[in-house]
């Protein structure tokens, strides 16, 4: 069974652009998040997506948006670019969304850089 | 807010020693997680603890989780240099049920 996948995984932006970042789950999972990591603040959640629904929301501005599509494939966006989104974004998806284990299977990454 | 406390945030060893590394809380979770995340790579699930006083063995490492289950220890026998990694706890804890990480402990094995 395919992993998650990420697209693209590098991207380099300048600030005040914005930027669509992909993922597509494990084939049956309905459940995607999203998160931010950096080294300081470590691993922070983003939001989650439970289909095509958004379940849970973390605290992030609302230049960070997401959508999840029939298919259960995932895009956030971030808008106005900061330098200090430049972060690894992690995507992860579960068969269910919560769930009492709420075992998650990560993607690669796309790692962002904001000049 | 509910936060998950690792120790320590670095650790660099030679092969075959034994180490252990602790994530604390002063919350109690139903359920804890460990994530092995190795350079350019997500996280990947080595285990799920449930139960208080459970341990949980995956070849060399070894999982418990505390038996009030707010706290686990990830314990590793005779480290290998494909140990190289960030070892992350995880726990459902946010306000809205997600998963919460703490920062992790970033392990380094030498030859």
């Amino acid at each position: 069974k395919a992993g998650v996948t990420q697209t693209p995984r590098y991207l380099i932006k300048t600030r005040g652009q914005q930027v669509t970042l992909s993922c597509s789950p494990i084939s049956g999972h309905r459940s995607v998040s999203w998160y931010q990591q950096t080294p300081g603040q470590g691993l922070q959640f983003l939001f989650e997506y439970f289909s095509e629904t958004q379940r849970n929301k973390g605290n992030f501005p609302g230049r960070f948006s997401g959508r999840q599509f029939s298919n259960s494939r995932s895009e956030m966006n971030v808008s106005t670019l900061e330098l200090g989104d430049s972060a690894l974004y992690l995507c992860a998806s579960s068969y269910v969304a919560g769930g009492f284990y709420n075992e998650q299977f990560f993607g690669p990454g796309t790692r962002l850089t904001v000049l | 807010t509910q936060l998950l406390e690792q120790s320590p945030q670095f650790l660099s060893i030679q092969e075959g020693e034994n180490l252990t590394v602790y994530c604390n809380s002063s919350s109690v979770f139903s359920s804890l997680q460990w994530y092995r995340q190795e350079p350019g790579e997500g996280p990947v699930l080595l285990v799920t603890v449930v139960t208080g006083g459970e341990v949980k063995k995956l070849k060399r490492l070894t999982f418990q989780f505390g038996d009030a289950r707010k706290d686990s220890s990830l314990h590793i026998t005779a480290a290998q240099t494909g140990d190289t990694g960030l070892y992350l706890c995880a726990a459902s804890g946010g306000s809205q049920g997600n998963l919460i990480f703490g920062k992790g402990t970033k392990l380094s094995v030498k030859p």
